[in-house]
């Protein structure tokens, strides 16, 4: 069954703006981690974020924690084609480590 | 390491018919998934393995389905007999641990006519 929930489900940018994704979950976690997906392909492990962590940064994107909202967003800056895929979030929960992922938000850029 | 390895990446069965996926882990990772991705259902978890023992089978859809994992370079996903609901892209991936980042390969697309 599925945790966490994307919003948007879709997202259409243009090339060098900025594309936030948010994800809600509704059990306590461990971590929380984000994916990509592209057509295609497998599931990319791009950023994990503890559950005492309240913002991380690898390379253009950025993930917020928040545990008192049980929300999370990714922020990908200056955006490019290459950036067009499937993006989810995935949450460890704390009770007995179960990964479980949300249904993704589809982002597509735009040259 | 080339990464965790599917095959086939494409099957087209007929319903009735016995359907093997298989999957190669990146070596050292010692937990294994099986994981099932339809529009419908998203990701769902079938299956996993730690150090070549079956964990959690709560996913596996009903008794057409097994999984075993004979060594720790090697795992088979089975359904026996295919139906078209089967249909939908199933996915390997493998880890370290059940908490860090998984290595997802690249899917094998099961289509049952």
């Amino acid at each position: 069954s599925q945790q966490g929930e994307e919003d948007p489900q879709a997202l259409s940018i243009q090339e060098g703006e900025n594309a936030t994704m948010n994800c809600s979950y509704k059990t306590s976690i461990n971590n929380l981690q984000w994916y990509r997906q592209n057509s295609g392909r497998g599931l990319v492990h791009l950023i994990l974020i503890r559950s005492n962590e309240r913002e991380k940064h690898s390379g253009r994107l950025r993930v917020t924690l928040d545990t008192s909202k049980k929300s999370s967003s990714l922020l990908i800056t200056a955006s490019r084609a290459a950036d067009t895929a499937s993006y989810f979030c995935a949450t460890v929960l704390y009770n007995n480590n179960d990964m479980r992922f949300g249904a993704g938000t589809r982002l597509t850029v735009k040259p | 390491d080339a990464g965790v390895i599917q095959s086939p990446r494409h099957e087209v069965t007929e319903m009735g018919q016995e359907v093997t996926l298989r999957c190669k882990p990146i070596s050292g990772h010692d937990y294994l998934f099986w994981y099932r991705q339809t529009m419908m259902r998203g990701l769902e978890l079938l299956i996993y393995f730690n150090n070549n023992v079956p964990i959690d089978d709560s996913g596996m859809p009903e008794d057409r389905f097994s999984a075993k994992m004979p060594n720790a370079s090697f795992s088979t996903l089975k359904i026996q007999p295919s139906e078209p609901r089967d249909s939908a892209v199933y996915f390997c991936a493998s880890s370290f641990n059940r908490v860090n980042g998984y290595t997802f390969g690249s899917g094998t697309r099961l289509t049952v006519v």
